[in-house]
């Protein structure tokens, strides 16, 4: 079975800081992750994917993840937000392969201020 | 990259009626498509998998028998909600899986609101 978590429902940042948002992962196999962005009354937009090759994954927008099998985490950063950021961010996880259903974490609503 | 469409993008029924929602794969076809369901400022949880001419697998709790899904086709997967109810309002999001990649990429159309008064 596997199973998302994202540490803390709301992050809010000021314009221009780093973004963090966390997420950790429980998986029996290998697994595929995902990160993804919401904005109001749309779908998914893909951010960033890790499928087993580099660890350090770099996504659209300037957005990054690590994935550490160590500690089972696959945060996700950005060196300064901007306020188009703002949104809500799901963390995804699937097993064998990116074609398998996937697992989402509870999501990060991301706040940025001015 | 590849498009999945759904329509309607948003649907007001009345509570008993029953409700289509239609998810396309615009370029690609798409043997797998995943049916999900966000309630409001929750995740996504997974309804069901929809496989071309087969039967739908649904998740642990989600009524088969109101959640009526059909893949007839490569590229079209259709959720009836069916005796609508209040509770069934959500937001209803498919993804579409595109098997002819090495890294079978899945892509998410935009949603479906559906309000049920």
């Amino acid at each position: 079975a596997q199973s998302v978590t994202q540490l803390g429902s709301h992050v809010s940042v000021s314009e221009g800081a780093l973004v963090l948002l966390r997420c950790n992962y429980s998986s029996s196999v290998p697994p595929y992750l995902f990160w993804y962005v919401q904005y109001p009354n749309q779908g998914l937009q893909l951010l960033l994917k890790y499928t087993s090759a580099a660890t350090l994954v770099k996504g659209i927008n300037g957005f990054e993840a690590e994935f550490k099998k160590s500690e089972t985490s696959f945060h996700l950063t950005k060196p300064s937000a901007h306020m188009s950021d703002a949104a809500e961010y799901f963390c995804a996880v699937s097993e064998g392969n990116a074609g398998n259903m996937l697992t989402f974490g509870g999501g990060t609503r991301l706040m940025v201020k001015p | 990259g590849a498009v999945v469409s759904q329509h309607p993008s948003r649907v007001i029924c009345k509570s008993g009626t029953s409700v289509k929602i239609e998810c396309r794969s615009l370029d690609f076809q798409a043997t797998t498509m995943f049916w999900y369901r966000q309630f409001p400022k929750k995740s996504l949880m997974l309804m069901a998998t929809s496989n071309e001419g087969s039967k739908a697998t649904y998740e642990q709790g989600v009524e088969k028998d109101k959640f009526l899904i059909n893949h007839a086709s490569l590229t079209l997967s259709t959720l009836t909600v069916t005796s609508a109810h209040p509770e069934d309002s959500s937001f209803y999001i498919c993804s579409a899986v595109d098997r002819t990649s090495f890294a079978y990429e899945q892509y998410f159309g935009p949603g479906t609101r559906l309000t049920v008064t």
